[in-house]
């Protein structure tokens, strides 16, 4: 059974690039959640995947746009990066229980 | 926003020592979970427990919820080295549509084992 994976591992953007993080789901999980933490805070919930539509949305504002894909991997678009988007950018899978399934995360550095 | 709140933020203990974090919110629940991390890597998911329990053990983990109180706490006896990490409670409510839980984090303890 393969884990949940992230790329890339890190990235470094300036203020006003845009990036895609990419995340591959554990097999058999059709639901994927994205998470942002900011350094010494816990993860804050972005959206949810669940079979290609969004399905529910934290506090989080429209340039921060996904998608998921039929294979369940899943996308995070970060538009006109700001210097507060530097975080630990983290994915999860899940499937028909509870427990959700965190890849590595990917460490987002804009300057 | 942040809904679980742990306590302490830090804490230090020696090896073999048993190790207690709390950990409040303020909304019902479905389920309160936890996990634990390393040096800000991903997050290892550690014990599950239902709004309708009060009480669960895995291994050298024990956490008991109390609803009424909306509190948790996770109790790891026996503490190694190898548990030095930080640990979130994290309280999941169901979404709206289908699919899964949305999970709410805490700002977390980090626990440090002293060998």
């Amino acid at each position: 059974e393969t884990g949940v994976t992230q790329s890339p591992t890190h990235l470094i953007k300036t203020r006003g690039q845009q990036v895609t993080l990419r995340c591959s789901s554990q097999s058999g999980h059709n639901t994927v959640s994205w998470y942002q933490q900011a350094l010494g805070q816990g993860p804050q919930f972005i959206f949810q995947y669940y079979r290609e539509e969004e399905n529910g949305r934290g506090n989080f504002p429209p340039r921060f746009s996904g998608l998921q894909f039929p294979n369940y991997s899943s996308e995070l678009n970060v538009n006109a990066l700001e210097l507060d988007d530097s975080a630990l950018y983290l994915c999860a899978s899940s499937g028909t229980v509870n427990e959700q399934f965190f890849g590595p995360g990917t460490r987002l550095t804009v300057l | 926003s942040q809904q679980g709140e742990e306590d302490p933020q830090a804490l230090s203990i020696q090896e073999g020592e048993n190790a207690t974090m709390n950990c409040s919110y303020k909304t019902s629940i479905n389920n309160l979970q936890w996990y634990r991390q390393n040096s800000g890597r991903g997050l290892v998911h550690l014990i599950l427990i239902r709004s309708n329990e009060r009480e669960k053990h895995s291994g050298r983990l024990r956490v008991t919820l109390d609803t009424s109180k909306k509190s948790s706490s996770l109790l790891i006896t026996a503490s190694r080295a190898a548990d030095t990490a930080s640990y979130f409670c994290a309280t999941a409510r169901k979404n709206s549509g289908a699919g899964s839980y949305q999970l709410t984090f805490g700002k977390g303890t980090k626990l440090s084992v002293i060998p």
